[in-house]
């Protein structure tokens, strides 16, 4: 079956915006999720958009999502150091009950 | 108090050793997961149980075996173990899956690296 794709790296300097997409499967999927995994940590949810909405925004963290393509998009503004990590989007179809699919993830690197 | 605890942390162990890799939820959640990720970073499902029944059980070897007790523990056995299994493996929890439009947040653990040598 088709995978939930992301871009595997994004290198932005301190102070720049970051864009991270993700192409994902089921256009019926009702909620879409970012989950960020720092270094030698777990996984902890960014922030989720429900399918009926086009963006939601929360402080430095903008999403868009565009359900005719199935494309999902994080953007962080004023991106930061502390933003390095692995950034994974995730669906969840409705044939795999409630468990995430995830992206292979993309690893944001952040220089100063 | 931690939300969804693993132990170990870290586990080194010989090829063909069974091992075992316990995991706790104190978030009353009905739905638990292990999930696995390789060393490229990739994340599957491996499997799903809800209610102490397992509902997703992902192409994985049968020498994964996970175990229920109750509805707060979800433990992943792994009989004969082989290179190939080194990776983190993750256990998450989620609310209640029947109500499917409902946010279905999972919950994850710090994760157990297992180093098969």
């Amino acid at each position: 079956g088709e995978d939930v794709e992301q871009s595997l790296f994004l290198s932005v300097r301190e102070g720049d915006s970051s864009v991270i997409n993700c192409t994902y499967t089921d256009s019926s999927s009702t909620y879409l999720y970012w989950y960020k995994q720092e270094p030698g940590a777990g996984l902890q949810l960014l922030t989720y958009i429900f399918s009926n909405m086009d963006m939601k925004q929360d402080q430095r963290l903008t999403v868009l999502l565009n359900k005719k393509d199935k494309h999902l998009s994080l953007r962080i503004a004023d991106t930061q150091t502390g933003d390095s990590a692995i950034y994974f989007c995730a669906e969840v179809p409705n044939q795999a009950g409630t468990a995430l699919i995830f992206g292979k993830g993309t690893t944001l690197s952040v220089s100063s | 108090d931690t939300a969804v605890s693993q132990t170990p942390k870290y586990l080194v162990t010989q090829m063909g050793n069974d091992k075992s890799i316990k995991c706790e939820q104190n978030l009353g959640h009905d739905t638990m997961y292990w999930y696995k990720q390789d060393s490229k970073k990739f994340l599957k499902i491996m499997f799903s149980y809800n209610n102490k029944e397992l509902i997703i059980n992902e192409t994985v070897p049968n020498r994964f075996s996970p175990k229920s007790p109750d509805k707060a523990h979800l433990n992943l056995h792994i009989n004969s173990l082989e290179l190939g299994d080194s990776a983190v493996y993750f256990c998450a929890s989620s609310p209640d899956p029947d109500r499917v439009y409902l946010n279905t947040e999972a919950f994850f653990g710090q994760g157990t690296r297992l180093t098969v040598v």
